[in-house]
């Protein structure tokens, strides 16, 4: 089955400055993305996500870059502020219909912005 | 937009007690849903895939007979843990197929 990495498990950086955090998929069937914001004691938000038939995506401050050949996908967020705080979750999904959407989860980056 | 609810939001309930969770589309159709796990600062874990009109497919290490999932409607899949443990307490959380990447709000679990 699918095999998903993530790194770092934190992350700590001064606001302002830009946040990269890393996954790694192992399945090259896997076509779909998504990246999540989770805060304490709420469920996962999807706050961006990327198919396998484009490299790059951006949404204001975030952005997710997709390297297929590599395997690995990246969530860029520039202009830090605090309330980014939280833990990030990247999955990965064989995105085809019905049951092929179920996702697997890196194991989370606990972001810290610092004031 | 789309919405999948849950209920409840959280339970507290007696070893060896049964809980149910409904897992539910409100605007649209899902014959496909998906149940997950969350343990205190863990990721989600998928637990099982929910089929309108057929039998779950259970991840594995998954018992079946502990997690009971009923899909009887397009809108309504259910989650049943039967005969909980203090070690069954965790966040269950669903989501539907036809949106894909969205979460209901989650069941806190607390067994007793």
């Amino acid at each position: 089955g699918e095999n998903v990495e993530q790194h770092p498990s934190t992350l700590s950086v001064q606001e302002g400055d830009s946040a990269v955090i890393k996954c790694t998929y192992s399945d090259s069937a896997s076509n779909y993305f998504p990246w999540y914001k989770q805060e304490l004691g709420k469920r996962p938000q999807l706050i961006i996500d990327i198919r396998s038939n484009v490299g790059e995506k951006k949404d204001q401050r975030i952005a997710v870059t997709l390297n297929k050949t590599a395997k690995h996908f990246s969530l860029h967020i520039t202009e830090t502020q605090p309330e980014d705080s939280a833990v990030y979750f990247c999955a990965a999904s064989i995105g085809s219909g019905g049951s092929n959407y179920k996702l697997t989860f890196g194991k989370g980056t606990l972001l810290t912005v610092n004031p | 937009g789309a919405v999948v609810s849950q209920h409840p939001s959280w339970v507290i309930c007696k070893s060896g007690t049964s809980v149910k969770i409904e897992c539910r589309s409100l605007d649209f159709q899902a014959t496909t849903m998906f149940w997950y796990r969350q343990f205190p600062k863990q990721s989600l874990m998928l637990m099982a895939t929910s089929n309108e009109g057929s039998k779950a497919t259970y991840e594995q290490g998954v018992e079946k007979d502990k997690f009971l999932i009923n899909h009887a409607s397009l809108t309504l899949s259910t989650l049943t843990v039967t005969s909980a443990h203090p070690e069954d307490s965790s966040f269950y959380i669903c989501s539907a197929s036809a949106q894909v990447g969205f979460f209901g709000p989650g069941t806190r679990l607390t067994v007793l």
